[in-house]
C-alpha cells in the first residue's frame, strides 16, 4: 500500500504558465515533506521541503503548499520554463518517530513544458 | 566537485550470479542509502547506513547485502537470492540520517538479467 501517492503520472504545461504537481499521503504521522526533481539518466536532486508546522514554503519560482487536514500537498512552479521538464518526486517522513526516520517516495510525475 | 559516483552505469547479471554495485561519496556524509526504482513506482529503500560499520535493512532487503567499511563507500551486492533484480538502483547520502535531511543521489545503475 503506497503511503505517498502521485496520481498523475504525467503533466503537460505551456511555457510561462503555472505548473501544479499534486501529492497525497495516507500516514498521519508524516510531518516533513520534500520534493525532488529528476532529469533522465541522472539521480534525483532536492528541490524544496516543508514542515507540517507550516502550510506554505516558497523558494523563487517554486512554492509548496501543505493541507494537513486533506493530507495533500502540491508544488507550484511559476512561470514554467523548458528546463523544468523532468520527473518530480514527492516524499514524506515522520520526524517525530526516530532520528533515523525514513523518507517515503511517491511514484513521480513527469512534467513536460511545451513552447 | 563533491558528489556521489555510482558504477557501472549499466550491468548485466546471469542467472545464479552475484553482482556488486559501487557507490562512492566525497561529501563527508555519515549516512548512505540504497534505493530500487521499478517502472511506475517510487524509490524503495533497500538498506541504509547511519555510520561506518553499521547498516540497517530497509523495506526490501531480501536478496541484497551491503557493507560499510569506509565512510565514503557503500557497495550493494545483488545476490542470486534476489529473484527479480532487474531495476534501476540509486545510491544516496546525507549528512546524517533523519527524515528532514535532503539526500544527494548518484546517477544510478541499471541492472538487467541476461
Amino acid at each position: 500500500d503506497q503511503q505517498v501517492k502521485q496520481n498523475s503520472p504525467s503533466l503537460s504545461v505551456q511555457e510561462g504558465r503555472i505548473s501544479i504537481l499534486n501529492c497525497d499521503y495516507t500516514n498521519s504521522m508524516f510531518d516533513y515533506f520534500l520534493w525532488y526533481k529528476k532529469y533522465p539518466a541522472e539521480g534525483p536532486t532536492f528541490l524544496i521541503s516543508i514542515s507540517s508546522i507550516k502550510d506554505k514554503n516558497e523558494d523563487g519560482r517554486f512554492t509548496v503548499f501543505l493541507n494537513k487536514s486533506a493530507k495533500h500537498l502540491s508544488l507550484h512552479i511559476v512561470p514554467s520554463q523548458p528546463g523544468d521538464s523532468a520527473v518530480y518526486f514527492c516524499a514524506a517522513s515522520a520526524l517525530g518517530r526516530s532520528s533515523a526516520s525514513k523518507i517515503i517516495f511517491g511514484s513521480g510525475t513527469r512534467l513536460s513544458i511545451r513552447p | 566537485d563533491g558528489g556521489i559516483t555510482q558504477s557501472p552505469k549499466y550491468l548485466f547479471r546471469k542467472e545464479g550470479q552475484n553482482v556488486t554495485l559501487s557507490c562512492e561519496q566525497n561529501l563527508n556524509h555519515d549516512a548512505m542509502y540504497w534505493y530500487r526504482q521499478d517502472p511506475g513506482q517510487g524509490l524503495r529503500l533497500i538498506y541504509y547506513s547511519q555510520i561506518v560499520n553499521d547498516f540497517q535493512k530497509g523495506d526490501i532487503a531480501e536478496g541484497y547485502s551491503v557493507s560499510r567499511e569506509k565512510k565514503e563507500s557503500f557497495p550493494l551486492t545483488v545476490t542470486s537470492a534476489q529473484k527479480n533484480p532487474t531495476a534501476f538502483y540509486l545510491c544516496a547520502s546525507s549528512e546524517r540520517t533523519g527524515g528532514n535531511q535532503p539526500q544527494h543521489f548518484g546517477d544510478g545503475t541499471r541492472l538487467s538479467i541476461l
